[in-house]
């Protein structure tokens, strides 16, 4: 699988937009790219994913670039709720690597008041 | 509501002893996964399953068991084998395995050894 780097922690005032960068250079064509976010104590929440094209929902909004080496995880009007450590993954499509869900270290998002 | 729901929130055991966490979701998911997480690391993956009575070993199966006899329920057995046990546990689902096919998380058992 490819592996994804992202800073280890960010700042960001609330009300303001959030964008967490995300690098994955090693990505293949059929691997899809994810973001999860953990609070402390409790499960990672499934926030958004994509393949080639942008991406939004009702939380967040993906940009992936056209080279697909790197994305950007936009949440629009950042609330100190936010505030959590928010992972970017790529995962194939089909196979073993499929199953699991590969965690790094993430980037710790901290919302200023 | 549909969800994921886990029990236990936090699980002691005594040496020797084997412990079973509960998973269920109402989400009418084929697929259920095992997750083990340890202080400030990502998550492993223990145990998945792609449809009932059926499940695969991931990448730390070792000292730990399974059943998959309702599409609903995914329970996993912590036995006395597993050296290390002390870990937050996960459970997840998703509609199928397919990559394309996102998987969601309870919150989590945290098993801790007396």
């Amino acid at each position: 699988d490819a592996k994804t780097t992202q800073p280890t922690s960010m700042d960001c005032a609330e009300g303001r937009a959030a964008n967490l960068p995300c690098n994955h250079s090693t990505i293949s064509g059929n691997e899809y790219v994810y973001w999860y976010r953990q609070i402390h104590s409790q499960g990672p929440q499934y926030i958004i994913h994509g393949l080639k094209n942008n991406e939004t929902n009702e939380m967040a909004s993906l940009i992936i670039t056209e080279d697909r080496k790197s994305s950007t995880l936009i949440l629009p009007h950042a609330t100190l709720r936010d505030t959590a450590v928010y992972y970017c993954i790529v995962r194939p499509y089909s196979g073993g690597g499929a199953d699991g869900l590969t965690f790094g270290k993430g980037t710790h998002l901290i919302i200023q008041p | 509501d549909g969800g994921i729901t886990q029990s236990p929130k936090y699980l002691f055991r005594k040496e020797g002893q084997n412990v079973t966490l509960s998973c269920e979701q109402n989400l009418n998911h084929d697929a259920m996964y095992w997750y083990r997480q340890d202080p400030g690391q990502g998550l492993r993956l223990i145990y998945y399953s792609q449809i009932v009575n059926d499940f695969q070993k991931g990448d730390i199966a070792e000292g730990y068991s399974v059943s998959r006899e309702k599409k609903e329920s995914f329970p996993l057995t912590v036995t006395s084998a597993q050296k290390n046990p002390t870990a937050f546990y996960l459970c997840a689902s998703s509609i199928s395995r397919d990559g394309n096919q996102p998987q969601h998380f309870g919150d989590g058992t945290r098993l801790s050894i007396l």
